[in-house]
């Protein structure tokens, strides 16, 4: 099992709304990530869990607030969001931070709108 | 800071045909690591081929193969016999070995279109 699995595809919420994206993956990998991308541009970094402990995050507002429950899952919880905050999400893992070359395996992404 | 670019925003190929992607970074470290990732219409990110700055031999993953040339800061990407299947997004991507948290800095993307 190679796989990113991320729910849901597609995200549509109103800005008073509280939604939360969710990440799995069961390749035993320790180290998982949030990616955020913009139409036409590349992804930038959120948050970076290591062994579910968050080691990054990009000075990212607070109303992003992300979630490692167990090594196989991550969330990212949603809450007072802008219509600016509409993009594609993306989750990926690693085997762990500090490993070879640290290639990411990423996930289809949530296509978030904020209405 | 390292910088990725990535200056042509735009490749169109015929199928079966070759297309070259150019990326160009900027770095003053000699240890690091160089990737290319494609992102068809579907948006998964998947891993076209990667580079460690060490290894001098040009790493080929069938169809894909690259140019890098350490002392020109440049790691091009060629897709041969191209597909319809190719058709995505393709990023190139720079990491140091020292990046708090696995970060990849991205180059801004060249789209490919292939055309049957």
């Amino acid at each position: 099992d190679t796989e990113v699995t991320q729910t849901p595809k597609h995200l549509v919420m109103g800005m008073t709304n509280k939604k939360s994206l969710k990440c799995e993956q069961h390749m035993g990998h320790r180290a998982m990530y949030w990616y955020k991308q913009k139409a036409k541009k590349p992804p930038e970094l959120m948050f970076v869990y290591s062994y579910e402990k968050l080691s990054i995050n990009e000075s990212v507002p607070s109303r992003f607030s992300p979630e490692c429950p167990n090594s196989s899952l991550l969330n990212l919880h949603l809450h007072a969001l802008q219509p600016e905050d509409s993009a594609l999400y993306l989750c990926a893992s690693s085997l762990k931070l500090a490993s070879g070359t640290g290639e990411l395996f990423f996930g289809e992404g949530s296509r978030l709108t904020v209405l | 800071a390292q910088t990725v670019t990535q200056s042509q925003p735009e490749m169109s190929v015929q199928e079966a045909e070759t297309v070259t992607l150019s990326c160009t970074y900027d770095t003053s470290e000699s240890d690091y690591y160089l990737f290319w990732y494609k992102q068809p219409p579907s948006r998964q990110m998947i891993l076209v081929i990667r580079q460690e700055a060490y290894k001098q031999q040009n790493a080929t993953e069938n169809r894909f193969s690259v140019n890098f040339q350490k002392a020109a800061k440049s790691f091009s990407l060629k897709i041969s016999d191209s597909q319809l299947g190719d058709a995505a997004m393709y990023f190139c991507a720079y990491r140091s070995p020292k990046a708090a948290g696995n970060k990849l800095t991205f180059g801004g993307g060249t789209r490919v279109l292939v055309k049957p």
